[in-house]
């Protein structure tokens, strides 16, 4: 069964704004790991947060977690065309099972 | 380097042939293997994962199956395909580290 679930499915902002993703799990995790996959293509790994950390930055991505309500979320700063892509929440869980991604979102930066 | 690829890139299949995608991993030993679909629009959906050679773990009852015949290849196989097996294929490993899955580039297979 899917683990995560972001919000919202589909999301379109302008050039320069700030683009924000939610994701909610339902079970422990190790750690929460956030995508990216542009259109036809494989996915990249963006960013890692570990179940004690409650936030992390990479360059314009900050990312946020919340383990007591079990969520999480991925914030992209100063947004750029570029970064249209479909964003995806991943949980990894203990007793070393697979990850568990969630439908994504569909972010569309307009310039 | 580590490096993933897979082939081939796109695969139109009539319904009821045969299907073979291939997954190599380079520049690592023993890698845990995956193999994800992906619906057009949609989220992903593990198939199959491998821990070692010959040992394959299935997620989803279908008609397709996997196999580990050397460390760093995984191949996912069907005799007969369905319509239902259109998408997009994934094959991922996981690095020692924070650094997730790596994704290879994958392969679209249109069954018509």
């Amino acid at each position: 069964s899917q683990q995560g679930e972001e919000d919202p499915q589909a999301l379109s902002i302008q050039e320069g704004e700030n683009a924000t993703m939610n994701c909610s799990y339902k079970t422990s995790i190790n750690n929460l790991q956030w995508y990216r996959q542009n259109s036809g293509r494989g996915l990249v790994h963006l960013i890692l947060i570990r179940s004690n950390e409650r936030e992390k930055h990479s360059g314009r991505l900050r990312v946020t977690l919340d383990t007591s309500k079990k969520s999480s979320s991925l914030l992209i700063t100063a947004s750029r065309a570029a970064d249209t892509a479909s964003y995806f929440c991943a949980t990894d869980r203990p007793g070393n099972t697979p990850l568990v991604f969630g439908k994504g979102t569909r972010l569309s930066v307009i310039a | 380097s580590q490096t993933i690829h897979q082939w081939p890139a796109t695969l139109v299949q009539p319904v009821g042939s045969p299907l073979s995608l291939e997954c190599t991993v380079e520049g690592t030993s023993n890698p845990n293997l995956y193999w994800y679909r992906q619906a057009a629009g949609r989220g992903l959906q593990l198939l199959f994962y491998s821990v070692g050679i010959g040992q394959i773990s299935s997620e989803v009852p279908q008609n397709l199956s996997a196999s580990r015949p050397q460390d760093r290849q995984f191949i996912l196989s069907s005799k007969k395909l369905l319509l239902s097996d259109s998408g997009f294929y994934l094959c991922a490993w996981s690095p020692p580290g924070d650094r997730g899955h790596l994704f290879g580039p994958g392969t679209r297979l249109t069954v018509t």
